[in-house]
Parts: structure tokens; C-alpha cells; sequence
């Protein structure tokens, strides 16, 4: 089915710990994303790539880096995990230059504990 | 300060009702407003987007209305049913060096049968 697969679901890491999230889409969007949902709070944007070969922060970045490998995958590396960064992270996908824009697409999630 | 508030108590309605949805914001100029879907365990479903000239859009059981002037967006479901019973989501995209979205909280519905 076409969508956006998110790699692993689950995760509990120690403070200081490292670890990547993968994406893959296979839609043949553009633009990829990572936000993070915390409850009682809207998704926040950590990074985004307009396009392959290209990275931007987003809203809160500070701790994470991301790769946009190719076209299709987008991942997302927390170097030294804190337990600030609990949270179930989403990755997204979105084709860009239509208006109106057409949503996103996003995978199921990663939840991740830092403890 | 800018904001985006939807409604933090959940909704309960019975099966069959018309429920509706508040997205309000404030200092910002939205060109479109989203809403979105999201399951318990799941990432958003986008399900409508509305223009910010246009008063109200319709999609089956759904409607969404964008009042510019109070800002504020208005989601129906008509004739609702439980498996309804989810969290939506709104997000307005704002033209901010390219478009920025930025998304709600949302507000969880209940529908019993």
C-alpha cells in the first residue's frame, strides 16, 4: 500500500544514548518532515526537506540532525537522547507547489521513552 | 502571541447527532485551514482543506466552514456514528518565506451508539 512507512514503532533508550528513526514514502513527494506530538500540544515541525538534497529546522530542532538519503527516505538521529525528547515522533510527507496544497501524509509513529 | 486553540475536553455525542468541531487562532492570516483525523496509535489522515475565501466546503458527512473575520473554523459531522470517534486535528498554513503549517492540538470525539 503507498504511504509512509516509520521504522522502529517503539523505542525506550537511556539518557545519552543515540539512535535514528527511518522513513521511507512511496508516493514520490517532494517534501518530507519530522514533528514530534506531545500531549496537549500541537505537532511541532523538527526538520523538513523541501527537497532531496536539501534540510531546514523546523520549530524545535535542537538535539536531533536528519539525512535526506534519496527521494524516498528521510530519517532522523537523536545523537545523545534526553528524556525531553520523549515523545511519539511522526515523519510526513507532501508534494509542493500545488494550490491548493494537498495535506500530508503521515506515517504511524514512532514512540519513543528516554529514561 | 499567536495561537491555534481547539476545544482540550473531549466531545460526547449519541449516534446519529450532528457534532461540531472549534478551531479558533489568533495573529495569524491563514491562506488555508486543514483538518485532520487521528486514531488512537495512528498519525493524522488529512480530510479536508478550505481556502481562506471560501465560506464553507462539504466532503459526504462532512463540513467545514471558515469565518476569516472571527477567526475561527467549524467542523461538522452530520449524522455521526461511533466509529467517528477519533481526534481531530486543524493546522493553518500560513505564508511565512514558503507555507508553515502549524497544527492544533485537537479535540477528541466520542460518539456512542
Amino acid at each position: 500500500n503507498a504511504g509512509v512507512t516509520q521504522t522502529p514503532k517503539f523505542q525506550v533508550l537511556k539518557t545519552g544514548q543515540s539512535m535514528t528513526l527511518q522513513c521511507a514514502q512511496d508516493m514520490n513527494h517532494n517534501s518530507m518532515y519530522w514533528y514530534r506530538q506531545d500531549p496537549g500540544m500541537g505537532l511541532r515541525l523538527i526538520y523538513y526537506s523541501a527537497s532531496e538534497g536539501t534540510t531546514d529546522k523546523g520549530e524545535v530542532p535542537n538535539g536531533y540532525n536528519v539525512s535526506r538519503l534519496n527521494k524516498r527516505e528521510f530519517s532522523l538521529r537523536l545523537e545523545s537522547a534526553a528524556p525531553s525528547q520523549t515523545s511519539v515522533y511522526f515523519c510526513a510527507s507532501s508534494e509542493v507547489g500545488l494550490f491548493p496544497p494537498p495535506g500530508y501524509t503521515f506515517g504511524s509513529g514512532t514512540r519513543l521513552t528516554v529514561v | 502571541s499567536q495561537k491555534i486553540e481547539q476545544n482540550s475536553e473531549a466531545l460526547n455525542i449519541q449516534e446519529g447527532k450532528t457534532a461540531t468541531l472549534t478551531c479558533n487562532y489568533t495573529n495569524y492570516s491563514p491562506a488555508y485551514l486543514q483538518w485532520y483525523r487521528q486514531d488512537p496509535g495512528r498519525g493524522p489522515v488529512f480530510l479536508l482543506l478550505i481556502r481562506e475565501n471560501e465560506k464553507e466546503k462539504r466532503k459526504e458527512r462532512l463540513k467545514v466552514t471558515f469565518d476569516t473575520t472571527l477567526k475561527q473554523s467549524l467542523f461538522h459531522i452530520t449524522a455521526s456514528q461511533p466509529a467517528d470517534s477519533a481526534t481531530y486535528l486543524c493546522a493553518l498554513d500560513v505564508l511565512s518565506g514558503g507555507f508553515k503549517t502549524i497544527f492544533g492540538a485537537g479535540t477528541r470525539l466520542f460518539v456512542k451508539a
